[in-house]
């Protein structure tokens, strides 16, 4: 059974870059895209973007100059960069695996919380 | 950018009665409609894709409908694990794919 786990610093200082990593397991990541999507507390949720396995990218235009999304086949990872971060940007950021570029998300990660503050 | 517009915010309904969700989108998005449901503390679980196909694992209760514009998530006779928040997502026209706001199913 496929599962997705995110991980990376839980609390990042305004101005600086967040970064996380969604790490695959049961499965390869061949084939497959990732998306990653994000839940200020208490609020819905918005797209970031997604890469596929071959680093191909599409970005949200409201993030795309502060995102980068790349990929590690060998370690089966995915990861996610946003820069110049801001508090509005404290959020649970999700990765979702999927198998078309636009698709509906059916394999979730559980989340991990960002927050950002001084 | 197409806007989702879920009503009701938040809907009251009794245990063992159906509830009936609305998402509409600013712009035809055909079929390519999903709804999730999120329970507190957890991440969104797919119910629903392509408008009205039940993802693997969802009961029966939960049914979609719609295609265009306007789209409705129903819940037949209501268990207690079904109250939740549940969204529409469009992925037709991207970027960006969008979400709806979400409507709140509470307990009556």
């Amino acid at each position: 059974q496929v599962q997705l786990q995110e991980s990376g610093p839980g609390l990042v200082k305004p101005s600086e870059t967040l970064s996380l990593t969604c790490t695959v397991s049961g499965a390869s990541i061949r084939n497959y895209y990732c998306s990653w999507i994000r839940q200020p507390p208490g609020k819905g949720l918005e797209w970031i973007g997604y890469i596929y396995y071959s680093g191909r990218t599409n970005y949200n235009p409201s993030l795309e100059s502060r995102v980068t999304l790349s990929v590690d086949t060998s370690k089966n990872q995915f990861s996610l960069k946003l820069s110049s971060v801001t508090a509005a940007d404290t959020a649970v950021y999700y990765c979702a695996r999927h198998y078309y570029d636009a698709s509906s998300y059916s394999v979730w990660g559980q989340g991990t919380l960002v927050t950002v503050s001084s | 950018e197409i806007v989702m517009t879920q009503s009701p915010a938040t809907l009251s309904v009794s245990p063992g009665e159906r509830a009936t969700l609305s998402c509409r989108a600013s712009q035809s998005v055909t079929s390519n409609l999903a709804w999730y449901q999120q329970r507190p503390g957890q991440a969104p679980r797919l119910l629903i894709y392509g408008a009205s196909t039940r993802a693997t694992g969802i009961p029966a209760r939960f049914s979609g409908s719609g295609s265009g514009t306007e789209f409705t998530l129903t819940i037949s006779s209501l268990q207690s694990e079904d109250f939740a928040v549940y969204y529409c997502q469009q992925y037709n026209n991207w970027p960006p794919i969008t979400f709806g706001q979400g409507t709140r199913l509470e307990i009556k």
